[in-house]
């Protein structure tokens, strides 16, 4: 165990859903990262928080929306989506931002849009 | 804009047998980090090394070295004595340093990944 959750594991929905994906890290860090990992392409990084306050977001959908509540959780709302949106979803945290701290990852949640 | 290539989609080792995974990248600044993280079946993506550009020495974590070639824009993982454990999908990544070209904030840069079968 890496100290960040996200839950569900699993969730299947349809395009005019709306959905969260909830991640939760018990290390004490003060940056967090939400991650696309489709198949047979690279991880792609979405959103990225520093202190709550989102400080990168890469060309993402507005479908997408992230929120992070505290330094401790963060959210990605769901609404909307697309088939091709079915990927799994990657929370990482780190001590802080920048290049030296070690990223942690949480175990993902697998997204099936019907 | 950084890329990073691993043309290698699957490999496979013997158990106690030694294996490179391959990994190049494409940047033009000189401050840098890179990285290869483990992906089991389990899914928890880990860390295994890290490397910093302005560092020569190649970095080594128990089994796990890599062979860092800075000038040809390398990066390749060495796994000695392979185990059932070491199954996993392996990715290269790459981060810009803190100064160089405006902040980073820490933005990871993935390859498409390995597939390592290690075989008992």
């Amino acid at each position: 165990e890496t100290g960040v959750t996200q839950t569900p594991r699993h969730l299947v929905m349809g395009m005019t859903n709306k959905k969260s994906l909830k991640c939760e890290q018990h290390l004490g860090h003060n940056a967090m990262y939400w991650y696309k990992q489709s198949a047979k392409k690279p991880l792609e990084l979405m959103f990225v928080y520093s202190l709550e306050e989102r400080v990168e977001n890469n060309s993402v959908p507005s479908r997408f929306s992230p929120e992070c509540p505290n330094s401790s959780h963060l959210f990605l709302h769901l609404h909307t989506l697309q088939p091709e949106d079915s990927a799994l979803y990657l929370c990482a945290s780190s001590q802080e931002t920048g290049a030296y701290y070690e990223q942690y990852f949480g175990p993902g949640t697998r997204l099936t849009v019907t | 804009a950084q890329t990073v290539t691993q043309s290698q989609p699957e490999m496979s080792v013997q158990e106690a047998e030694t294996v490179t995974l391959s990994c190049t990248y494409d940047t033009s600044e000189n401050n840098y980090y890179l990285f290869w993280y483990k992906q089991p079946p389990s899914r928890q993506m880990i860390l295994v090394i890290r490397q910093e550009a302005y560092k020569q020495q190649n970095a080594t974590e128990n089994r796990f070295s890599v062979n860092f070639q800075k000038a040809a824009k390398s990066f390749s993982l060495k796994i000695s004595d392979s185990q059932l454990g070491d199954t996993a999908m392996y990715f290269c990544a790459f981060t810009l340093g803190a100064n160089a070209g405006g902040t980073s904030y820490g933005k990871l840069t993935f390859g498409q990944g390995t597939i390592l079968t290690v075989h008992p």
